[in-house]
């Protein structure tokens, strides 16, 4: 079973447009939600993260949105580019011993049209 | 700034075979993890380490095991390969707190 579920699973943006990935989640332990972008063969890597005390967070092109009482949040990335095209994936965290555990959604892949 | 560092980059063995996966976190950095990311999934939750000692198990085969060492690297140990083991490993570290993962370049394992 899915913790994270994430959606779309594929999009497709003119560039300059909009780029919107939604994620939702059940478990309210959750408490650190960060988004990872992935180019073909390369490691995550982190593009943005936010804690459910806080409802947005920007940096540069890209947004957070978080809604705590509906368990959703979502990655807006403005004025899309070719080179933003990759792999998204949000992930929930939740403390695990003494450490914190990563659930991942399954993945957007973003396609940005030149 | 130094990053997480993984080696081999690629690994090809044959079934039941063992490999052995090393992973160096960014200085300073107290844990470890391990995924295994599928072609076209989302990375998988191995185990992970904190202060050298085992903080959380995921869907780990018991034919792997894994150690963090006193300079806090740490090693993915694989044995009696399987065809279905073939994917990218990726070792991800983070300071406790904030607990931020960061990624390493990951290593291709194939199993023929």
């Amino acid at each position: 079973q899915q913790q994270v579920k994430q959606s779309p699973q594929s999009l497709i943006v003119q560039k300059g447009g909009i780029s919107i990935i939604n994620c939702a989640y059940e478990n309210t332990a959750f408490d650190y939600f960060p988004w990872y972008q992935q180019f073909p063969g390369k490691g995550p890597a982190l593009l943005i993260a936010i804690r459910p005390d806080v409802s947005e967070k920007k940096e540069g092109r890209f947004t957070i949105s978080f809604n705590k009482s509906a368990k959703q949040f979502s990655l807006h990335i403005m004025d899309s580019q070719p080179g933003d095209s990759a792999t998204y994936f949000c992930a929930a965290s939740k403390r695990a011993g003494g450490t914190y555990k990563y659930i991942f959604g399954t993945g957007t892949r973003l396609k940005v049209l030149a | 700034a130094a990053g997480v560092i993984q080696s081999p980059r690629h690994l090809i063995k044959e079934k039941r075979e063992t490999a052995t996966l090393k992973c160096y976190p960014i200085p300073r950095h107290d844990t470890v993890y391990w995924y295994q990311q599928g072609p076209g999934q989302d990375p998988q939750f191995l185990i992970s380490f904190y202060e050298k000692m085992q903080s959380d198990k995921g869907s780990i085969p018991d034919r792997f095991s894994a150690q963090q060492f006193s300079d806090y690297h740490s090693e993915l140990n694989m044995s009696s390969l399987e065809l279905g083991d073939s994917a990218l490993y990726f070792c991800a570290s983070s300071l406790t707190p904030p607990d931020t993962q960061y990624f390493g370049p990951g290593t291709r394992l194939t199993v023929l």
